[in-house]
């Protein structure tokens, strides 16, 4: 079946430090790959995502490369700002099918950033 | 903006009362989920609900769980007897459709706590 891998956190950095998140990903088929984000008290909002091999997708800046070759989907920013802090969610997903759009997750990572 | 809406955002209940946790999704939507996440562990699907029907659902929708779509606005998620397990942050979802393109919408959660 599916699986989600993310690194192991919390995640403390100093405001516009760089940061990654690895995700790694197990998965039949050819899946869409999402990062979401939840913001202290809020629900979970898609940050970016990419739907086929070597898809960078981007928002906000951060950014993420969808490469099949090592089953992997890191989460990437060059500067950090204490807004950012909230917890990083990996996903992905099996387009049509009998899939009915299900989303598994990785365990979540949470970004403290100081000023 | 539309946005999909949950309540309440938290409950407390006795082991072995019944809890309905109740959800609206985006109006025009179609598909329609029910995700948990145990404290500190991983964001877990449930349950995805389409036509009128459930079209997928996990291990851990057993016979207690039940979900409704009475009125063609609300998404409800019943437990029917809960456990102490039970105690999570529930998630609705919706979405337009399954393929690629297609986002889904998360709601801000309610945190169910059993004791």
């Amino acid at each position: 079946g599916n699986s989600v891998t993310q690194m192991e956190g919390p995640v403390t950095l100093s405001e516009e430090a760089f940061l990654t998140i690895n995700c790694t990903y197990t998965a039949t088929g050819y899946p869409s790959l999402f990062w979401y984000v939840q913001y202290p008290g809020e629900g979970l909002q898609l940050l970016l995502k990419a739907t086929k091999a070597d898809d960078k997708g981007s928002n906000k800046g951060f950014e993420a490369t969808y490469r099949k070759e090592t089953t992997s989907f890191h989460l990437e920013k060059g500067s950090v700002q204490v807004s950012d802090s909230a917890v990083y969610f990996c996903a992905l997903r099996n387009a049509g099918g009998t899939s009915y759009g299900k989303l598994t997750f990785g365990q979540g990572t949470i970004l403290t950033v100081h000023p | 903006e539309p946005e999909v809406t949950q309540t309440p955002s938290h409950q407390v209940t006795q082991m072995g009362q019944e809890v309905i946790l109740r959800c609206v999704p985006i109006s025009n939507h179609l598909y329609f989920y029910w995700y948990r996440q145990i404290l500190g562990q991983k964001v877990e699907f449930l349950v995805s609900f389409y036509n009128n029907e459930i079209s997928e659902k996990s291990e851990i929708f057993d016979d207690q769980f039940s979900v409704e779509r009475p009125d063609g606005s609300n998404f409800t998620l019943k437990i029917r007897s809960t456990k102490l397990e039970d105690s999570a942050m529930y998630f609705c979802a919706s979405t337009a459709g399954t393929g690629k393109v297609n986002e889904q919408f998360f709601g801000p959660g309610t945190r169910l706590t059993v004791l």
